[in-house]
């Protein structure tokens, strides 16, 4: 069973450009969240898809923005590209629960995709 | 503000035993995480806890005590391939993680 997949694995864009990161879940799950990872630091939250609609949002601009597909797949868009958003961008899927929960709470997991590594210059 | 601290590098011996500490402040509690991440390499899942007390997974235990805010990440007969940061991260309210910076543990032989 494959995991969750992203691509591309690296990526270099220069500023002002548009970049799209993609992401396939992991077989099974519905859910996927997107995460910016910059260097020394933890993820942030960007924004989550879930039933092809954008179901809660962390604190990033519009120039970030997404889209799940029918087969749970996403893509993260990035629009007038700055120097900042050089990060790994994390996609991690998980199931949802009965009643239409994000996450499990019982010994949930999300799972991580191996990152698109971004960088801006 | 939503808030989670760990320390930024910690250093242990091979064979010994290491615990790295996470303090949080966020807005509602749906349970905590520990994850090990490798550099250049996405988080691996390690642990979770809702209710407090330790979970114990091999060599790895995670504690939790909602009432303090506190979590530990327990590691016993350190190898050098665990050398990674270890990030604590908790679900919010609203189902989201909330991720401290992790702490980088360095193994010494």
């Amino acid at each position: 069973d494959a995991g969750v997949t992203q691509s591309p694995t690296h990526l270099i864009k220069t500023r002002g450009q548009q970049v799209t990161l993609r992401c396939s879940p992991k077989s099974g799950h519905d859910t996927v969240s997107w995460y910016q990872q910059a260097l020394g630091q933890g993820p942030q939250f960007i924004f989550q898809y879930y039933e092809e609609e954008e179901r809660q949002r962390g604190n990033f601009p519009d120039r970030f923005s997404g889209h799940q597909f029918p087969n749970y797949s996403s893509e993260l868009n990035v629009n007038a590209l700055l120097l900042g958003d050089s990060a790994l961008y994390l996609c991690a899927s998980s199931p949802t629960g009965g009643e239409g929960e994000p996450f499990l709470v019982m010994n949930t997991e999300a799972f991580f995709g191996q990152g698109t590594r971004l960088t801006v210059v | 503000g939503q808030n989670i601290d760990q320390p930024t590098e910690m250093t242990a011996t091979e064979g010994a035993i290491v615990q790295i500490n996470c303090t949080y402040q966020t807005s509602g509690f749906n349970g905590l995480f520990w994850y090990q991440q490798h550099a250049g390499e996405a988080p691996t899942f390690l642990s979770y806890n809702v209710l407090d007390g330790l979970e114990e997974k091999g060599r790895f235990s995670s504690f939790l005590s909602r009432s303090k805010g506190y979590s530990y990440l327990l590691l016993k007969e350190l190898q050098m391939k665990d050398s990674a940061s270890y990030l604590c991260a908790v679900l919010d309210s609203n189902y989201q993680l909330i991720w401290g910076a992790g702490t980088k543990l360095i193994i010494k032989p």
